[in-house]
């Protein structure tokens, strides 16, 4: 089965501009979560989506989007860049059976560098 | 508020001994714990988990160990390999009224070196 993979790889853009990145979950997983990663603030939760909807925001400003689509893939979109946006984004999906041994496992992630 | 802590951010290890790294967190509702191993530039691969109705769970060389009371879970690799040389994340997970929430806690890693 092949694992989670994330699209780009590498990114870098501008502050003020706006960027996509996407995500495609292991086959058969419903659940997708986005998380940032930053070398001071470590992992950060940004949101959770499962059957197109979100269901978990993190404590991300409204500049932080997101959304599923009916085959589970997930995109999110950050609006006008800042510096501190620069990080690793990590998507993980699980397949959310609903049993608490549910398991997320991680793409490979997007590194963002805004200049 | 960080409810997931990992105070170590660094273990170096004599390979084949045994590494252990400890979590703590403070949150009482998490049910679900987790081991993440990551590379540089890489995501976080899945090595272990524990249900929080257990006190242990095996698997190969890792070991991870629940203390409910104490709020506290460690991991244990034994014999460590210089090819476990990575930063290690806990995370942990609520379960609220009935239903998982995808949302992971996660500490801040600790960096295990294993040196020959």
């Amino acid at each position: 089965k092949a694992g989670v993979t994330q699209t780009p790889r590498y990114l870098i853009k501008t502050r003020g501009q706006q960027v996509t990145l996407s995500c495609s979950p292991i086959s058969g997983h419903r659940s997708v979560s986005w998380y940032q990663q930053t070398p001071g603030q470590g992992l950060q939760f940004l949101f959770e989506y499962f059957s197109e909807t979100q269901r978990n925001k993190g404590n991300f400003p409204g500049r932080f989007s997101g959304r599923q689509f009916s085959n589970s893939r997930s995109e999110m979109n950050v609006s006008t860049l800042e510096l501190g946006d620069s990080a690793l984004y990590l998507c993980a999906s699980s397949y959310d059976q609903g049993a608490s041994t549910d398991t997320q496992y991680f793409g490979p992630g997007t590194r963002l560098t805004v200049l | 508020d960080q409810q997931v802590k990992q105070n170590s951010p660094s273990l170096s290890v004599q390979e084949g001994r045994i590494s252990i790294l400890n979590c703590d967190y403070t949150n009482s509702m998490f049910d679900y714990f987790l081991w993440y191993k990551k590379y540089p530039a890489e995501g976080p691969t899945f090595l272990i988990s524990i249900s929080s109705i257990k006190d242990k769970n095996e698997d190969g060389r890792f070991t991870v160990f629940l203390n409910k009371s104490a709020k506290h879970l460690s991991l244990h690799i034994v014999p460590s390999q210089p090819g476990d040389s990575a930063v290690y994340f806990c995370a942990a997970r609520i379960r609220f009224r009935g239903s998982t929430l995808g949302r992971l806690y996660f500490g801040r890693g600790t960096q295990l070196t294993v040196w020959p």
